[in-house]
């Protein structure tokens, strides 16, 4: 199985920072990265995929980066509603696996 | 739009079969790989399986012994069967649709039941 590793493993922030979360996979994935972000709750939802594409609907203030094995979510002038956490998935090879997610707090 | 309504029993003893049903409003059944995601309490998601509309399938090795998931196009609806359950089945399991055009990834969710296995 491919290993995702995000780091780090939770993040304080406030509005209007800027912060980036990385996810490292054990063996190059290409650029076969996907980001979500999920609510206390509520399913996950699809920010990025293919490491830097953004899904429809989603705010430019996130960015996806990154192709091989090295890949970041960044989050430009945070909103009160990007609290969350969020993980990354790699979608080359079944087992399909996430990182363990990133909790971003006040 | 597409959308996911899944259901099933949220409440099984240790020994008994996880049974979840997802079906599928909207869009075309044949676009996509229609899968399984299981979330812990407080943990992370993991990829239990996969069909697509032909009823190829693929499981997570972790679980494949124990895993069944089917479909019925017919209704428009797929399924998740776990056999044998225990405590550590239990979690929050989404049905998810997981399109293979481009770079594959899940776009669409279910909301989700809670299972929880508890004698």
């Amino acid at each position: 199985d491919i290993q995702m590793t995000q780091s780090p493993s939770s993040l304080s922030a406030s509005v209007g920072d800027r912060v980036t979360i990385t996810c490292r996979a054990s063996q190059t994935i290409n650029n076969y990265l996907n980001w979500y972000q999920q609510k206390p709750g509520k399913a996950p939802k699809l920010l990025i995929y293919a490491a830097s594409s953004l899904q429809g609907g989603v705010p430019s203030r996130f960015s996806g980066s990154g192709s091989g094995t090295d890949f970041t979510l960044t989050i430009n002038s945070l909103q009160p509603e990007d609290f969350a956490t969020y993980y990354c998935q790699q979608s080359y090879s079944t087992p399909y696996t996430f990182g363990q997610g990133t909790k971003l707090e006040i | 739009q597409v959308q996911l309504q899944q259901w099933g029993a949220g409440l099984l003893k240790p020994s008994e079969t996880l049974s979840l049903t997802c079906a599928v409003y909207g869009g075309s059944f044949s676009d996509s790989y229609w899968s399984w995601i299981r979330q812990p309490p407080g943990k992370g998601l993991e990829w239990i399986g996969e069909i697509n509309h032909r009823g190829s399938t693929n499981y997570n090795p972790s679980l494949k012994s124990r895993v069944t998931i089917s479909i019925d196009t017919s209704k428009n609806q797929f399924s998740l069967k776990l056999s044998s359950v225990t405590a550590a089945d239990t979690a929050v399991y989404f049905c998810a649709s997981f399109p293979k055009h481009l770079v594959p990834r899940i776009d669409i969710w279910g909301q989700g039941t809670m299972v929880t296995v508890s004698s």
